[in-house]
C-alpha cells in the first residue's frame, strides 16, 4: 500500500538557517505530493504541492521538487523565521488508488526556530 | 469567509458514552473527510464522503459512524465501541475526490475520555 516516510523531529534551527525536511514515499500508482503545515492548536494548511515528476512546488519561500527516480519530495527553505515554527506533514494522493483521493500522511516533523 | 468549522474545540467523554463531533463547510465542496491525529502517528482516515447520502470507510472506521444528509455537514459519532477515542479529530473537505485536489482542514476537536 501507499506510505510516506518523514525524518524524525524535532528539528531545531536558529533564525536564518537553511531548512531541509526529508520525505520519501511508496505508491502503487502515480501520486500527487503535498506538504501541509500545522501551527499549534490548529488544523492543517496546504503549503505546496506537485502533481507530476520534476514539478517544483513553492510557497512562502518553501520549495519541494517531485523526484520520481528517488521517490522523494524534500522540503527546503533558504532562511527560516521564528514564525515558521510548526509541524510539517508530507502527504500523497495516489491516482492509481481508485475513485477515492485519500491523502496518506507521514508522521509529521516538528520544526522549532529560535532567535 | 469560506471555510470549515468544527465544534466543539474541546470535548470530554465518559466511558461508555457516544459523542458527536460537528463539521460544517461553506465552500460548496462535494468531498468531506474525517481524520484522527495521534502523537507520532500522523493523520489516519476514518471516513470519507464523495456526495450527499454516500460515505465510505477509511483505514480506521471501527467504533465510528458518520452521516451526510446535507452537502455542508458531515458529523462524526464516536461510539462506545471505540476503545481508545482520546485523540485530535480533523475534518477536511475538497472540491472533488480528484487525486490532485487540495484538502481544506478545520481547526480540529480534541476529544478526551475521562
Amino acid at each position: 500500500g501507499d506510505s510516506v516516510t518523514q525524518m524524525e523531529g524535532p528539528v531545531t534551527l536558529s533564525e536564518e538557517a537553511f531548512l531541509t525536511i526529508n520525505c520519501t514515499y511508496t505508491a502503487t500508482g502515480y501520486p500527487s505530493l503535498f506538504w501541509y503545515v500545522q501551527y499549534p492548536g490548529e488544523g492543517l494548511q496546504l503549503l505546496l504541492k506537485a502533481t507530476k515528476a520534476d514539478d517544483k512546488g513553492s510557497n512562502k519561500g518553501f520549495e519541494a521538487t517531485y523526484r520520481k527516480e528517488t521517490t522523494s519530495f524534500h522540503l527546503e527553505k533558504g532562511s527560516v523565521q521564528v514564525s515558521d515554527s510548526a509541524v510539517y506533514f508530507c502527504a500523497l494522493s495516489d491516482r492509481g488508488a481508485g475513485t477515492a483521493s485519500k491523502l496518506t500522511f507521514g508522521t509529521g516533523t516538528r520544526l522549532q526556530v529560535t532567535l | 469567509d469560506g471555510g470549515i468549522t468544527q465544534s466543539p474545540k474541546y470535548l470530554f467523554r465518559k466511558e461508555g458514552q457516544n459523542v458527536t463531533l460537528s463539521c460544517e463547510q461553506n465552500l460548496n465542496h462535494d468531498a468531506m473527510y474525517w481524520y484522527r491525529q495521534d502523537p507520532g502517528q500522523g493523520l489516519r482516515l476514518i471516513y470519507y464522503s464523495q456526495i450527499v447520502n454516500d460515505f465510505q470507510k477509511g483505514d480506521i472506521a471501527e467504533g465510528y459512524s458518520v452521516s451526510r444528509e446535507k452537502k455542508e455537514s458531515f458529523p462524526l459519532t464516536v461510539t462506545s465501541a471505540q476503545k481508545n477515542p482520546t485523540a485530535f479529530y480533523l475534518c477536511a473537505s475538497s472540491p472533488t475526490l480528484a487525486w490532485d485536489t487540495e484538502a481544506f482542514f478545520g481547526q480540529g476537536t480534541r476529544l478526551t475520555v475521562v
